[in-house]
């Protein structure tokens, strides 16, 4: 099946520095990836669609210059938490949807990024 | 603003038994609907989706889609302690490749 590989699985940086987080579909391509983001015991919040050779399409409420999101490849999606600070905290999760598959909107998710900045 | 409610729980249910988990949604233009299992500190992982109104089965969970009354469940029969996990509750809409998340319920299968 789908496989998305996330990287970092864990960071801890210091308050104002960048964190970059990876997310590579491994056995298709994805034009589109979706990038989560999650608080302790609360559930999943979109933050913003990825597409590929064009620019992110963030969700309400969410900054686009301090979440940069860069879709240069089919395969790659990159999320960088810009002079990040203690309230950016959270489990960062990357999906993709494999077109080829059953037509459903099926998402698989990579293994999520836990970002800690001190 | 489209809405999916879940219990939170704690949900708990004796290894053997069925655990049943329930989801509301607020927008009848929903298409897909998808129940994914999140361990704790991991990554959600899909368990099933269905789309049909009716139930769907898959090995020991089933899924009952019932599009008139605008919820969705999940039923897990002869559950086992691993069953133990946040299950999330996620929709699609139609045209709208984005998946709306409920806030899951906490299952916990006791020995």
């Amino acid at each position: 099946g789908a496989v998305v590989s996330q990287h970092p699985s864990w960071v801890i940086c210091k308050s104002g520095t960048s964190v970059k987080i990876e997310c590579r579909s491994l056995d298709f391509q994805a034009t589109t990836m979706f990038w989560y983001r999650q608080f302790p015991k609360q559930s999943l919040m979109l933050m913003a669609t990825s597409n590929e050779g064009s620019k992110a399409t963030y969700e309400q409420g969410v900054e686009k210059d301090k979440f940069l999101i860069n879709h240069a490849s089919l395969t790659l999606s990159t999320l960088t938490v810009t002079s990040a600070h203690p309230e950016d905290s959270s489990f960062y999760i990357c999906s993709a949807r494999d077109g080829g598959g059953s037509g459903a909107n099926v998402l698989t998710f990579g293994a999520g990024s836990r970002l800690t900045v001190l | 603003q489209k809405e999916v409610e879940q219990n939170s729980g704690p949900l708990s249910v004796p290894e053997g038994a069925i655990a049943s988990l329930n989801c509301t949604y607020s927008d009848r233009g929903s298409q897909s609907f998808f129940w994914y299992r999140q361990y704790s500190g991991k990554s959600p992982e899909l368990i099933m989706f269905i789309y049909s109104n009716g139930d769907k089965e898959d090995g020991r969970f089933t899924a009952q889609l019932n599009k008139a009354s605008q919820y969705v469940s999940l039923l897990i029969r002869d559950s086992q302690p691993s069953d133990s996990a946040t299950y999330l509750c996620a929709v699609n809409y139609f045209g709208n490749e984005k998946l709306t998340f409920g806030t899951g319920t906490r299952l916990t299968i006791i020995p």
